[in-house]
């Protein structure tokens, strides 16, 4: 199988606070895990790219001080949003990649960020 | 990577084949065809991907054009759980990013 998760799968905070989110390849091991947000009625947009043991790829417009993403492990990535603001809310997304298997990436279910 | 074009939403009755279309006209030579769907505040699922042959797997068929420029998601048996956003992707090799576009809306009515 290939199997992703995430947690929380859902979190509401105040605005100024900082949220931590986890992406976890349950059943095997991921050199290379991704960080997707989706607002309401729209696609998929890719925050970042994260690779263990060295520093996350941002795409361009993506704060890297502000989404701080920390994959020290082969099976968990961490997207931690800081001082997070209304406009912050959203549907975060992590996906990852078999190393035997780099064409296919694997989404986790997803966590649902509200900022009060 | 290449972009590709879908129509915004289809309609299947529950047992028929549904039929997804997908226009990629520019897509070079190295360049694969995905398609994953996201069933409503659920992440992406893989379904399938092919480079010039036609594919098929326990969930889906590919059909591929000859010129490559155009395929089509075949959904043999619809069932109302197969409604969803359909994403047919587009991208080469294993180092590239998938790029999602606005995808095909698919409802699946009884």
């Amino acid at each position: 199988g290939a199997v992703v998760s995430q947690h929380p799968s859902r979190v509401i905070c105040k605005s100024g606070t900082s949220v931590k989110i986890e992406c976890r390849s349950l059943d095997f091991q991921a050199t290379t895990m991704f960080w997707y947000r989706q607002f309401p009625k729209q696609s998929l947009m890719l925050m970042a790219t994260s690779n263990e043991g060295s520093k996350a790829t941002y795409e361009q417009g993506v704060e890297k001080d502000k989404f701080l993403i920390n994959h020290a492990s082969l099976t968990l990535s961490t997207l931690t949003v800081t001082s997070a603001h209304p406009e912050d809310s959203s549907f975060y997304i992590c996906s990852a990649r078999k190393p035997a298997d780099q064409e296919t990436q694997y989404f986790g279910p997803g966590t649902r960020l509200l900022v009060l | 990577d290449a972009k590709t074009t879908q129509p915004t939403s289809m309609d299947c009755a529950e047992g028929r084949a549904a039929n997804l279309p997908c226009n990629h006209s520019t897509i070079s030579g190295n360049e694969y065809v995905y398609w994953y769907r996201q069933i409503h505040s659920q992440g992406p699922q893989y379904i399938i991907h092919g480079l010039k042959n036609n594919e098929t797997n326990e969930m889906a068929s590919l059909i591929i054009t000859e010129d490559r420029k155009s395929s089509t998601l075949i959904l043999p048996h619809a069932t109302l759980r197969d409604t969803a956003v359909y994403y047919c992707i587009v991208k080469a090799g294993t180092a590239s990013k998938l790029t999602f576009g606005t995808g095909t809306r698919l409802q699946v009515t009884l």
